[in-house]
């Protein structure tokens, strides 16, 4: 199956740094999803991008659908403590499956 | 709402053995779909339905049987329990206009672990 590169694989922040992430395909999508998980739960939809330019905003978190449609870019500013997780990205093309990334370890440094 | 609800959240199982993990949504979300989520692997697709009555295969479907007999509930069936098969379960559901789905939103998660 298709698998999404995310990267950086993990990072680690002092709190008050802004984070930036990627995900990119080699496929063309037309939906982009990110979610966050913590530990022992499910994944949350932090942002859902349609539009290929798109940028959308949920709080200290923006997300882009890449122009190239194969790519988005994930956002956080100003990090704090409970941005802690792990973050996916997940991309669907007309399809009805959605690929998702390895994920992006998220640590803040208080 | 309760969103998306599986049971049961922790389970042990020996080699052979069979086992349902059950899903179900109050969103009246036409689409559902199970996930297997391995270290380092992500989230991979084992089946999906897009309604009642239709279901079809993802990515890694050997060994996984599902029904959806309802919109609610969509249970994933493990026919002969294998070490493999060791796992984070995750069950979502979608909305979807004219056939395509939109946003995935997911369950807590089933953790299965088989000896």
């Amino acid at each position: 199956g298709q698998q999404l590169n995310q990267s950086p694989q993990s990072m680690f922040i002092q709190e008050g740094e802004d984070v930036s992430m990627n995900c990119t395909s080699s496929s063309i999508f037309n939906t982009w999803l990110w979610y966050k998980q913590d530990p022992g739960e499910g994944p949350v939809l932090l942002i859902a991008l349609y539009k290929a330019g798109e940028l959308t905003s949920n709080g200290r978190l923006t997300a882009q659908f890449g122009i190239t449609r194969k790519d988005s870019f994930l956002n956080i500013s100003a990090s704090i403590p409970s941005d802690v997780g792990i973050y996916f990205c997940a991309g669907k093309n007309t399809g009805n499956q959605f690929y998702f990334g390895t994920g992006t370890s998220l640590t803040v440094i208080p | 709402n309760a969103g998306v609800t599986q049971t049961p959240k922790f389970q042990v199982l020996k080699t052979g053995q069979s086992m349902t993990l059950q899903c179900a949504q109050d969103m009246n979300h036409e689409y559902m779909s199970w996930y297997r989520q391995d270290p380092g692997m992500g989230l991979r697709l084992i089946h999906y339905s897009v309604g009642a009555g239709i279901t079809d295969q993802g990515e890694v479907p050997n060994g996984y049987n599902v029904s959806r007999s309802t919109t609610e509930d969509f249970p994933l069936r493990l026919l002969s329990a294998a070490p493999s098969q060791t796992s984070v379960y995750f069950c979502a559901s979608s909305y979807s206009i004219t056939g395509v789905n939109y946003e995935q939103y997911f369950g807590p998660g089933t953790r299965l672990t088989v000896t």
